[in-house]
């Protein structure tokens, strides 16, 4: 396990259509971020989990993105009726329960939207 | 939720010279601030971070300062190389997230 894993590292998709992306954290690492990245800008929280439960949702998640991590260890982050607004990086991080450091980020999702 | 100000958002330096990117926080119960340097298209890298007990921390050519009656923090870099050239995010995290900042693009010079 050399660290955090998101596939696929780029997606283009027409718009309108369904999008799902992967995230394989450390094994030891209970909690899974998801964040959204812009061009010149910082990550963006979207929704974190701990184990299988999802903790918490930015008002970013809209109706359109849905995030699950059924056995606690991998998550899913899909979006519905993708817009060209939704163009970004996506981004993974996890880190242990317990201790809010340790962080580690996979490479992220490259979204494009056409 | 917390809020975090970076400046500047764009910085050039001669090689060798000293570089200083700045950044704010709002919520008083954050109390871990990571710096992370990020290549074009790569994941962020975690470059240093410091905690809220200390109020300065070096690794060879980085420093980060940390003022937490101000809610601000800093990143020094002494000596810069031209692959120090990438772009920057400070960041402030409370017990369950971590927010960023919107960025630093550091040139160096050669």
């Amino acid at each position: 396990d050399t660290g955090v894993s998101q596939n696929p590292r780029h997606k283009i998709t027409k718009r309108g259509q369904n999008v799902t992306f992967r995230c394989d954290p450390i094994s030891e690492h209970n909690r899974l971020y998801w964040y959204r990245q812009t061009l010149g800008q910082g990550p963006e929280f979207l929704t974190y989990f701990q184990n299988e439960a999802q903790l918490e949702k930015s008002r970013l998640l809209s109706d359109r993105f849905s995030a699950e991590r059924p056995k606690g260890s991998f998550s899913t982050l899909e979006i519905q009726r993708t817009e060209q607004g939704d163009s970004a990086m996506y981004l993974c991080a996890s880190n242990p329960t317990g201790i809010n450091y340790g962080y580690t980020f996979g490479s992220g999702t490259r979204l494009t939207v056409v | 939720g917390e809020n975090v100000e970076q400046h500047p958002s764009t910085l050039s330096v001669q090689e060798g010279d000293s570089a200083v990117i700045k950044c704010t926080y709002s919520d008083s119960a954050s109390n871990y601030f990571p710096w992370y340097k990020q290549e074009l298209e790569k994941r962020p890298q975690l470059i240093i971070d410091i905690r809220s007990n200390v109020g300065e921390k070096k690794d060879q050519r980085i420093a980060v300062t940390l003022n937490k009656t101000a809610k601000h923090f800093s990143l020094h870099i002494t000596e810069t190389q031209p692959e120090d050239s990438a772009v920057y995010f400070c960041a402030a995290a409370g017990a369950n997230n971590l927010f960023f900042g919107t960025g630093t693009r550091l040139t160096v010079i050669p």
